[in-house]
């Protein structure tokens, strides 16, 4: 079963907006990463965000997490046609040793 | 410096028949870990592998089964290969230390189709 749960499942804006993703989980977590993959190819790590951590920026991207809540939000500003793709969370196990994702959100930004 | 490399990058198989997919880490690193990814949904952990041993496994049958060389890489191998193990067969490296295992770098993936 899935840790993670994204919203919304598709998303599609203009350029130049901004998109945000959101994503919950279900148990207590060390820390929570997102992860880009543009047409079924491998992952991209975006950005990593620890349980103690609430805010966290890489250029244009913005990551929240609320652990009270279990929930994270993945902000992209000033979006591009290139920032089109499956956007996923995921945790690690506590060993570090496996990751669970969630069911991703699909970001289309039209030109 | 290479990242993860995968392969084939695509692959077409009949029910039954059995597949061996192959990954090389990326350099520097020791632990290989393989993911199954259905269309439209999030990666599913399969197992990963550690000093040549599985390390840990996820929900997925005995047919599937793995290996892990001397110099790290590794091979992902599936019998008896059912129509619903048509997916993207990804394989994510990272290094077993404290600070880096958190992080894990996906190859391009392998496409297998089963009819």
């Amino acid at each position: 079963s899935q840790q993670g749960e994204e919203d919304p499942q598709a998303l599609s804006i203009q350029e130049g907006e901004n998109a945000t993703m959101n994503c919950s989980y279900k148990t207590s977590i060390n820390n929570l990463q997102w992860y880009r993959q543009n047409s079924g190819r491998g992952l991209v790590h975006l950005i990593l965000i620890r349980s103690n951590e609430r805010e966290k920026h890489s250029g244009r991207l913005r990551v929240t997490l609320d652990t009270s809540k279990k929930s994270s939000s993945l902000l992209i500003t000033a979006s591009r046609a290139a920032d089109t793709a499956s956007y996923f969370c995921a945790t690690p196990s506590t060993s570090g040793s496996r990751l669970t994702f969630g069911e991703g959100t699909q970001l289309t930004v039209n030109p | 410096d290479a990242g993860v490399t995968q392969s084939p990058t695509h692959l077409i198989k009949t029910r039954g028949q059995q597949v061996t997919l192959r990954c090389s880490p990326k350099s520097g690193h020791d632990t290989v870990s393989w993911y199954q990814q259905a269309l439209g949904q999030g990666p599913q952990f399969i197992f990963q592998y550690y000093e040549e041993e599985e390390r840990q496994r996820g929900n997925f049958p005995d047919r599937f089964s793995g290996h892990q060389f001397p110099n790290y890489s590794s091979e992902l191998n599936v019998n008896a290969l059912l129509l619903g193990d048509s997916a993207l067969y990804l394989c994510a490296s990272s290094l077993l230390g404290l600070e880096l295992r958190e992080t894990q770098y996906f190859g391009p993936g392998t496409r297998l189709l089963v009819l």
